[in-house]
């Protein structure tokens, strides 16, 4: 069964200052692992997608990065509207996708 | 662009009655996703349909049908709401199973 745990639950950061956001999966044959942005009362929208373990993505003023066992999603000197809860998917063995969680990220000015 | 349309946005059923929430999409993807989303809990897979004619059950499957009606729509029905089934609902549709899922807006359901 695949599975994704994210981590923290929740991240407060004052504007411009630097984190990351981790995902930890286990998954029978990875077809890729999804990052999205999710906004209060709206669907998830799409970031970025990994395939190979030291594969790197960026965007602004994210990063993703991809290891065998995990994902990080850097966020450099962020702005209050970077403000959202981002969620980590995996595709597996099965269709579909299987998400975590989410990590509630709120940047004060 | 559209990309994917739901409706309706909101509802509120009492136990028991029954509703089609309706998922349309404009991208001319193949593949096509019913999710629940629930407080504290990720996205759930509910359904999926790979291709025109084709429908597979996914994580939670129980209480809900489905109908691919045609490429472009995907429906979700509700044949006998419970509590249980109070959710925010979301369609996805993607290229094929390995390709990125592109998500609507949702359908907000209270079921009283």
């Amino acid at each position: 069964e695949d599975q994704v745990t994210q981590s923290p639950e929740a991240l407060r950061l004052q504007e411009g200052e630097s984190s990351s956001l981790n995902c930890s999966y286990t998954v029978s044959g990875l077809r890729g692992l999804f990052w999205y942005r999710q906004d209060p009362g709206k669907g998830p929208e799409f970031l970025f997608t990994l395939y190979s373990a030291g594969e790197e993505k960026e965007k602004e003023r994210l990063k993703a990065t991809l290891t065998k066992k995990e994902s990080f999603l850097h966020i450099t000197a962020p702005k209050p509207e970077d403000s959202a809860t981002y969620l980590c998917a995996v595709g597996g063995g099965a269709d579909g996708l299987t998400f975590g969680k989410g990590t509630h990220l709120i940047i004060q000015p | 662009n559209a990309g994917v349309t739901q409706t309706p946005k909101f509802q509120v059923l009492k136990t028991g009655q029954s509703m089609t929430l309706q998922c349309a999409q404009d991208m001319n993807h193949n593949s096509m996703y019913w999710y629940r989303q629930d407080p504290g809990m990720g996205l759930r897979l509910i359904y999926y349909s790979a291709s025109e004619g084709t429908t597979d059950k996914g994580e939670v499957p129980n209480g809900y049908n489905v109908s691919r009606l045609n490429k472009r729509e995907f429906s979700l029905r509700l044949e006998s709401a419970a509590p249980s089934q109070t959710s925010v609902y979301f369609c996805a549709s993607s290229r094929d199973a390995k390709n990125i899922q592109y998500f609507g807006a949702g359908t907000r359901l209270s079921v009283l």
